[in-house]
C-alpha cells in the first residue's frame, strides 16, 4: 500500500534549536507539497516542488525555513532557529502531475512543539 | 492567484440529516477541484475530485459534489450523514497551469447520534 511517510511523527524542541522534518513521497510521484496546519491559520502551503525543483516557496518565512529535495525519495523541511510560533502540524503531500491535474496524497504529519 | 472560501466553519447535524457544505474558489484559469476529509487526529484523505467531464462527481462514503462553473462553486453533499462522518472537511483548488494546491479554511462537522 503506497503511502507518504513523514518522520518524526512528534517533535518537542527548545526555542532556538534546529528542526528537520523528513518526507518520503510515494514512489513515482513528481510533485511534493509542504503544508503547515494550525488552529488559527488552517492549512497553509509553505512550498512545493515538481521534479525536485522548487516551484513556489512564497508561503515560507525565508529567514528561518528552508525546503529541499536532495533526491526523488526525500524531501526535507528545516527550521533554524525554531520559535514557539512554529508549533504546528506539518504535512507533506505528494502527487503525480499529469496534464489533466494532480491529486495529492498526504502523510501522517509531524506534530512540532517548540517550547 | 487562486483562493478558496468555505462558508460554514462549524456545522452540527443529527444522524440521517442531509449535508451540504459550500465552497467557492477564485481563479481565472482552468482548475481542478477537490474535497478532503480529516478525521480527528489523522491526516487528510481524498473524498472526491473534479478534473473534467461530468460536473457531478461521486466520491467515497456516499459523498458527491457539483461543479458549477458560472458560480465558481464546488459544493459537497451527502443525503444522509452518519455519526462516523464527524470530521473536518476541506475544499481545495489546483490551478492546472501551476499545479499549486490551495485549501480552504475547513468546515468542522459534528454529527449527533
Amino acid at each position: 500500500d503506497a503511502r507518504v511517510t513523514q518522520t518524526p511523527r512528534h517533535k518537542v524542541t527548545e526555542m532556538g534549536q534546529e528542526v528537520t522534518m523528513r518526507c518520503q513521497p510515494i514512489l513515482g510521484h513528481n510533485t511534493v507539497f509542504w503544508y503547515r496546519q494550525t488552529m488559527m491559520q488552517g492549512l497553509e502551503l509553505l512550498a512545493y516542488f515538481r521534479n525536485r525543483a522548487p516551484l513556489d516557496d512564497s508561503g515560507m518565512p525565508k529567514d528561518r525555513f528552508s525546503a529541499e529535495m536532495p533526491d526523488a525519495t526525500l524531501a526535507t523541511l528545516k527550521i533554524q532557529p525554531s520559535e514557539p510560533r512554529d508549533s504546528a502540524v506539518y504535512f507533506c503531500a505528494s502527487g503525480l502531475a499529469l496534464p489533466g491535474g494532480t491529486e495529492a496524497f498526504f502523510g501522517q504529519g509531524t506534530r512540532l512543539t517548540v517550547v | 492567484a487562486q483562493s478558496v472560501s468555505q462558508h460554514n466553519h462549524h456545522v452540527i447535524l443529527s444522524e440521517a440529516a442531509s449535508l451540504e457544505l459550500g465552497c467557492n474558489y477564485s481563479y481565472g484559469g482552468t482548475v481542478n477541484l477537490f474535497w478532503y476529509v480529516q478525521y480527528p487526529g489523522q491526516h487528510l484523505q481524498l473524498l472526491l475530485k473534479y478534473f473534467s467531464g461530468d460536473p457531478l462527481v461521486k466520491g467515497i462514503k456516499g459523498f458527491e459534489a457539483e461543479f458549477i462553473k458560472s458560480k465558481f462553486s464546488f459544493n459537497l453533499r451527502k443525503p444522509s450523514v452518519q455519526w462516523s462522518d464527524t470530521a473536518e472537511y476541506f475544499c481545495a483548488v489546483n490551478a492546472r497551469s501551476s499545479y499549486k494546491l490551495i485549501f480552504g479554511s475547513g468546515t468542522r462537522l459534528l454529527v449527533r447520534p
